[in-house]
């Protein structure tokens, strides 16, 4: 199993510019998130799905959106970027998002926006 | 949802004993005791988990008083390896949905 893998590892935009941040997970989980990780700080949940088809707001959504059409992919769209979204950005995904299930992580994303 | 309060840094030296406590007043009944780690440019790892008493593994042990208010994570004999982030989560099975990590507690190891 490759675990959860997400792509690009580096990603540099212009303000205003938009993209899509990658993950999928081939461990048939259920639960999916993006967490994003500011120097220094601990991790912020931007947006979690239970499902395919379903997804919630987390701590931080602004600017960000989701959608889970299968229940291997879980992509994070940067709609207009922003200086403030430089962050690295971590997808993550459980068995069943319960507190108990085991969180994996993927290897990050480190996004600078100028 | 249980608030979890943990220190923001902790200095140890390589050899030492580290322990990190984690207090949770609120804990619900049904409410577990998670323990992340995180290194410099990697994602979170887990690392135990325990619902009450004494759990240990290979990488810790996980100590819960009998009012489970508190936790302590205990790292043996630390190394520079151990360097990284501490997360403390507390909640139940039946918890789906937003899984909030907190700041973490800092642990640098110097040799």
């Amino acid at each position: 199993n490759a675990g959860v893998t997400q792509t690009p590892k580096f990603q540099v935009l212009k303000t205003g510019q938009s993209m899509t941040l990658q993950c999928a997970q081939d461990m048939n989980h259920e639960y999916m998130s993006w967490y994003r990780q500011d120097p220094g700080m601990g991790l912020r949940l931007i947006h979690y799905s239970v499902g395919a088809g379903i997804t919630d707001q987390g701590e931080v959504p602004n600017g960000y959106n989701v959608s889970r059409s299968t229940t291997e992919d879980f992509p994070l769209r940067l709609l207009s970027a922003a200086p403030s979204q430089t962050s690295v950005y971590f997808c993550a995904s459980s068995l069943g998002g319960r507190r108990t299930d085991t969180q994996y992580f993927g290897p990050g994303t480190r996004l600078t926006v100028l | 949802l249980a608030k979890t309060t943990q220190p923001v840094s902790m200095d140890s030296y390589e050899g030492q004993e580290v322990n990190i406590t984690c207090s949770h007043n609120n804990i619900a009944t049904n409410d577990y005791i998670t323990w992340y780690q995180q290194f410099p440019s990697q994602g979170p790892r887990f690392i135990i988990q325990g619902y009450k008493t004494k759990v240990t593994n290979e990488v810790a042990s996980l100590f819960i008083p009998a009012d489970r208010k508190s936790s302590t994570l205990s790292l043996p004999r630390v190394s520079l390896s151990d360097t990284a982030v501490y997360y403390c989560l507390v909640g139940g099975s039946g918890n789906t949905g937003k899984l909030i990590f907190g700041q973490g507690t800092t642990l640098q190891v110097k040799p």
